[in-house]
């Protein structure tokens, strides 16, 4: 599988967007770009996901980068309740349905 | 839908001993995932169930660990002669797999610590 590379932690102040990269240079034509996250003590939570083009849902953005080798999670006003560790993980939706593989995350820390 | 339930939500237990959890998917969910994740890291795949078959165990799962699914419904993960390494967050969840599309929905977890 295709790996990914996050920045190990982030800050941002509440209200404000957040943009949460991941690079995935070696990204395959069928991998699915899929962002979960984790807030303490909790397990990992479907945040979104996306092939090509860039996503929007109730949750966030995710801002898909033209040759697909890097992408973006964009919050667009983080609250408290967001922070979290964000996992970037590829996953080939035609081939290998079976496993996610996460790695270690951005933790992402809301300033009030 | 009252999501994925897992238990116990902790659990400590002295080396040597076994130790089982259980989980309980989303129901009509046909597929259901374990993962192991330490301090500060991801979660680990370990193994899989469509249905009630066990499709894929990760190398990870050594021969003290057997996970069971029985009628495709609950499942649980057992761990023999338990070692202090194995002391980790054990992560369920479970997915409905429609077209190509797969969202997994996560468990609370099972914390386990090994004296």
């Amino acid at each position: 599988d295709a790996k990914t590379t996050q920045p190990n932690s982030m800050e941002s102040n509440e209200e404000e967007p957040v943009h949460l990269p991941c690079n995935h240079s070696t990204i395959s034509g069928t991998d699915y770009i899929h962002w979960y996250r984790q807030l303490p003590s909790q397990g990992p939570e479907y945040v979104i996901h996306g092939l090509t083009s860039n996503v929007n849902n109730r949750m966030a953005s995710l801002a898909i980068a033209e040759d697909r080798k890097s992408s973006t999670l964009i919050l667009h006003r983080a609250t408290l309740r967001d922070a979290a560790v964000y996992y970037c993980i590829l996953r080939d939706e035609y081939f290998n349905f079976n496993k996610f593989y996460f790695g270690s995350g951005t933790k992402l820390n809301v300033k009030p | 839908d009252t999501g994925v339930s897992q238990d116990p939500r902790h659990k400590i237990t002295k080396r040597g001993q076994n130790v089982t959890f259980r989980c309980d998917p989303i129901s009509e969910h046909n597929r259901l995932y374990w993962y192991r994740q330490t301090l500060g890291q991801g979660p680990e795949f370990l193994t899989y169930f469509q249905n009630e078959a066990q499709l894929e165990k990760s190398r990870l799962l050594s021969d003290r660990f057997s996970a069971e699914r029985p009628k495709g419904s609950f499942s649980t993960l057992e761990i023999q002669r338990t070692e202090q390494g194995d002391s980790a967050m054990y992560l369920c969840a479970s997915s409905y797999l429609a077209g190509d599309q797969e969202t997994q929905y996560f468990g609370p977890g099972t914390r386990l610590l090994v004296l």
